[in-house]
């Protein structure tokens, strides 16, 4: 099994482009897809990004995600930064066996 | 719309047992596996068990194997968590979340559930 790896906080003023990264512990971050969710307080997750960088109907496409291989990451990229934007940031993805890792969670403030 | 209604949390005591229920509706629920998520309170979300849309496939986190039976009912489409021998680091919010595929392999989560909390104190 492998971990994901967040920071714990970031934060960024409106307007202005934030990146939370995700990086993997062993194997390849392109072994599996990442997903990426958004949780506000008191609300159930949400999904921002899926399979790397797709987003679901709704999401603006001020979100975006990416890997880097060199550093065996993903990142979730948002630009334009707005106050509804701050929540926690959760990645995941699928390892092997029929078991699933979540990374321990970022929390965004929007300054 | 799909709604996913999480049911069955409460307060228990160490050692016992709780059926967790999680109703389904808005979407052809034999298609799609489905998946239990946790949250301790103020921790991060921690994945504990996923099934296929057939039951066919099944898998557990570490932390509940042997404890935990997941299980659905696609004629009611419901989705199940039995959870036995229960600990206290069991504490959490469980939140039932529908799986973009039929089998658990790679798909992703949504939407989830409102989740149900699970106080497990002497």
């Amino acid at each position: 099994n492998f971990m994901l790896t967040q920071p714990h906080s970031v934060s960024e003023s409106p307007g202005k482009t934030v990146t939370i990264s995700c990086t993997r512990s062993s194997g390849s971050i392109a072994s599996n897809y990442v997903q990426w969710y958004q949780q506000r307080p008191g609300s159930s997750p949400t999904t921002v990004i899926f399979e790397g960088n797709e987003r679901p109907s709704g999401v603006p496409d001020r979100f975006s995600g990416s890997i880097d291989s060199s550093s065996n990451s993903a990142s979730l990229t948002i630009s334009g930064l707005k106050t509804e934007d701050e929540a926690d940031y959760y990645c995941q993805s699928y390892d092997s066996s029929n078991h699933w890792v979540f990374g321990g969670g970022t929390k965004l403030t929007v300054l | 719309e799909v709604q996913l209604v999480a049911s069955g949390g409460g307060s228990v005591q160490p050692g016992r047992s709780l059926r967790l229920s999680c109703a389904a509706s808005g979407f052809t629920f034999h298609d799609y596996a489905m998946h239990w998520v946790r949250q301790a309170p103020g921790k991060g979300l921690e994945w504990v068990s996923g099934i296929s849309w057939n039951s066919g496939s099944i898998g557990y986190a570490d932390s509940v194997r042997g404890r935990f039976t997941i299980s659905r009912d696609n004629a009611k489409n419901s989705l199940y968590l039995h959870m036995n021998s229960l600990r206290a680091e069991d504490t959490a919010f469980y939140y039932c979340a529908k799986d973009s595929r039929a089998v658990t392999t790679g798909g992703w989560f949504d939407p989830w559930g409102q989740g149900t909390l699970v106080t497990v104190s002497s």
